[in-house]
């Protein structure tokens, strides 16, 4: 069946830029969750969503960073005015029973 | 805070030697643990998953795990590599009944000489 998607799969953008990321869960699939791995601080979590519970932001490093999931699939990861220093590759995934799935990643250049 | 440790960075073997990773995690309460390994290119797959019962977990590919809760150790084996092992080796917890969320070791590269 069909796994987890993430577009773009690349995104160069330049600082001060907002840019948006989308992540497709795998159908059926309760949990969606956003990390970031990038080369100095490994694989990061950032926000967590669970059916119509208030998602867990807890990881996000900055105001700046936000996320949305519309009705309960897809989600949208959104950095506004960009840094260098949030260039990583951003991973997405999913679970129904604590085993998470995850996507191809976008990687996230910014100049 | 919760956190894990993963202590070799860069692993070199020759194909047909054994292999062992280490990964301690710092939680005193319960834990599932999970290693992961991302192949050059390729995203995130899980190798094996422990929640509770046998503290010895058999994965995919030759891949076993053993639980050793009196260390907080974690250590990933398998008897003889491959070249095609040939990876990144992600230790990851998450505390039991929460959210799920993973916490990820630092890593391991792995490079198995044909």
């Amino acid at each position: 069946g069909a796994g987890v998607s993430q577009s773009p799969s690349n995104k160069v953008t330049e600082k001060g830029k907002d840019v948006e990321l989308r992540c497709d869960p795998i159908s059926g699939h309760t949990a969606l969750y956003w990390y970031r791995q990038s080369l100095g601080q490994g694989l990061e979590f950032l926000i967590y969503f669970q059916g119509n519970s208030a998602p867990d932001k807890s990881g996000l490093p900055s105001d700046r960073f936000s996320a949305e999931r519309t009705g309960g699939s897809v989600s949208t990861l959104t950095i506004q005015r960009t840094q260098q220093e949030d260039s990583a590759v951003y991973l997405c995934a999913s679970s129904l029973r604590q085993q998470q799935y995850f996507g191809p990643g976008t990687r996230l250049t910014v100049t | 805070a919760q956190s894990v440790s993963q202590h070799n960075h860069h692993v070199i073997l020759s194909e047909a030697a054994s292999l062992e990773l280490g990964c301690n995690y710092s939680y005193g309460g319960t834990v599932n643990l999970f290693w992961y390994v991302q192949y050059p290119g390729q995203h995130l797959q899980l190798l094996l998953k422990y929640f509770s019962g046998d503290p010895l977990v058999k994965g995919i590919k030759g891949f076993e795990a053993e639980f050793i809760k009196s260390k907080f150790s974690f250590n990933l084996r398998k008897p003889s590599v491959q070249w095609s092992d040939t990876a990144e080796y992600f230790c990851a917890t998450s505390t039991a009944g929460n959210t799920g969320k993973l916490i990820f070791g630092q890593g391991t590269t792995l490079q198995v000489k044909p």
